[in-house]
This record gives C-alpha cells, sequence and structure tokens, in this order.
C-alpha cells in the first residue's frame, strides 16, 4: 500500500516568507508526528497528533511554528517569517491504533527546507 | 529525561565484515520502546525493529541481529557478513510515553560506509 508522503519534497523560501509543509499520511493511521532533521544529527520531535488532537507540541521551536491536522488526515506544519536556523529536512510520521504501548512510526521521504 | 547515545560517529567495513553499532539509552521509565531505523543516502527513514522493555531476548533477521541488555541499558545492532547496500545511517530510538506522548527520541546516528 501507499506509504507516507510529503509535500513539497523541496523548499526553498527567503528569510522572512511563510511557508506550509504538507503531510498525507498512511490510511487508517490515528496518530501522526512531525519531526525536524538539521543536516547530520538525529531527527527532533516537533508535535505529535492524535486523530484530530493535538496531543503534544513541546518540540515546537518557537511560536512562529504551527501545525495543524483538522480532519484526522492530512497534516499542515507551517512555519512564519522563517529564518535561516529552520533550514532542515521536515519528516512527518504515521503510525496505526496502538496495540499497547507505542507503535512503529513509519517515515515520510521529507521536505528539505533551505531557507536564504 | 530520555537520552539515546550512538558514541560511534562513522564506521568503515570492507564488504562481508561483521559490525556492530552501539546504542545506549536511558529512562526512568520501566516501560519503554527502543527501535532502530536505517537512513540510506535518498533520505527516507526506514524502520528495521521495534522491542518493548519487557522482551530482553535476542533478535535475528536474516544477517540482522540485536541484542537488548536491560542491565547495561544497552541495545546495540549487528549486521553479519556486511554489504555494500547496509552503507547508510543507522539511528537508535527510544519511547517511553511520557505524559501520553509516543514520540521518539533518537540518538545521533552512526554512518556506516561499506566498501567493495
Amino acid at each position: 500500500g501507499a506509504g507516507v508522503s510529503q509535500s513539497p519534497r523541496y523548499k526553498v523560501a527567503k528569510r522572512g516568507q511563510d511557508v506550509a509543509l504538507r503531510c498525507d499520511p498512511i490510511s487508517g493511521h490515528v496518530s501522526l508526528f512531525w519531526y525536524q532533521q538539521a543536516l547530520g544529527q538525529g531527527p527532533e520531535f516537533l508535535t505529535y497528533f492524535q486523530n484530530e488532537a493535538q496531543l503534544d507540541k513541546s518540540g515546537l521551536p518557537s511560536d512562529r511554528f504551527f501545525a495543524e491536522r483538522p480532519e484526522g488526515s492530512v497534516s499542515t506544519l507551517k512555519i512564519q517569517r522563517t529564518q535561516q536556523e529552520d533550514s532542515a529536512v521536515y519528516l512527518c510520521a504515521s503510525s496505526p491504533p496502538a496495540s499497547g504501548g507505542t507503535d512503529t512510526q513509519y517515515f515520510g521521504p521529507g521536505t528539505r527546507l533551505t531557507v536564504l | 529525561a530520555q537520552k539515546v547515545t550512538q558514541a560511534q560517529t562513522e564506521i568503515s567495513v570492507v564488504e562481508k565484515e561483521d559490525v556492530t553499532l552501539d546504542c545506549v539509552y536511558e529512562t526512568r521509565d520501566t516501560t519503554y520502546y527502543l527501535f532502530w531505523y536505517k537512513q540510506p543516502p535518498s533520505g527516507e527513514l526506514v524502520f528495521l525493529i521495534r522491542r518493548n522493555s519487557f522482551d530482553e531476548q535476542n533478535e535475528i533477521s536474516g544477517r540482522y541481529s540485536w541484542n537488548f541488555q536491560k542491565s547495561t541499558s544497552s541495545f546495540n545492532f549487528t549486521i553479519t557478513a556486511s554489504q555494500v547496500v547496509d552503507s547508510a545511517v543507522y539511528f537508535c530510538a527510544l519511547s517511553d510515553d511520557q505524559g501520553g506522548s509516543e514520540k521518539l527520541v533518537f540518538g545521533k546516528g552512526t554512518k556506516l560506509t561499506v566498501n567493495p
């Protein structure tokens, strides 16, 4: 079946521009996660949804970052007034309804954001 | 606090050699989950294994094997008879479901290069 898809795959923005990154999770997956991966580093958690409810946004680095999942399926990560330090790969992952404990997260290909 | 340490930044081996990637974790919870992911040059994170804290049995899957030792808080990954296609960055990750969030905490990764 289809995996997690993300668009765009690459985004170049000028400093100060707003950007929107889209994630389509695997059909039927309840949980959706966003991570930020800087060059040469491991992914770092940004936020987590269970259906349409945003249960954890403790990883969002500033109030310029905003995520939504209004219908419990597609999610959008929005970054306002982008800064150079926002340059990274943004990864989306989804997981099925947990059968007990943390289920496996399946990752999309990521969106590489470059802020000039 | 949760923490994952992958002390080996880069490893280089010759094809057919065995190689072990180390992972040490920290958590205060008694219930937690450990994962390994592979990130080939294409960039997409590929799930390899999920293990819960109550199952200390070692696991083997083809050329891959995992050694989980709670006494040393380690979850090491061994590739037997390595192949060029094994070249990638490998990440170890931890989730302990603190506060109801299923977020993953990743190590910094180990870059494995298998030379022909």
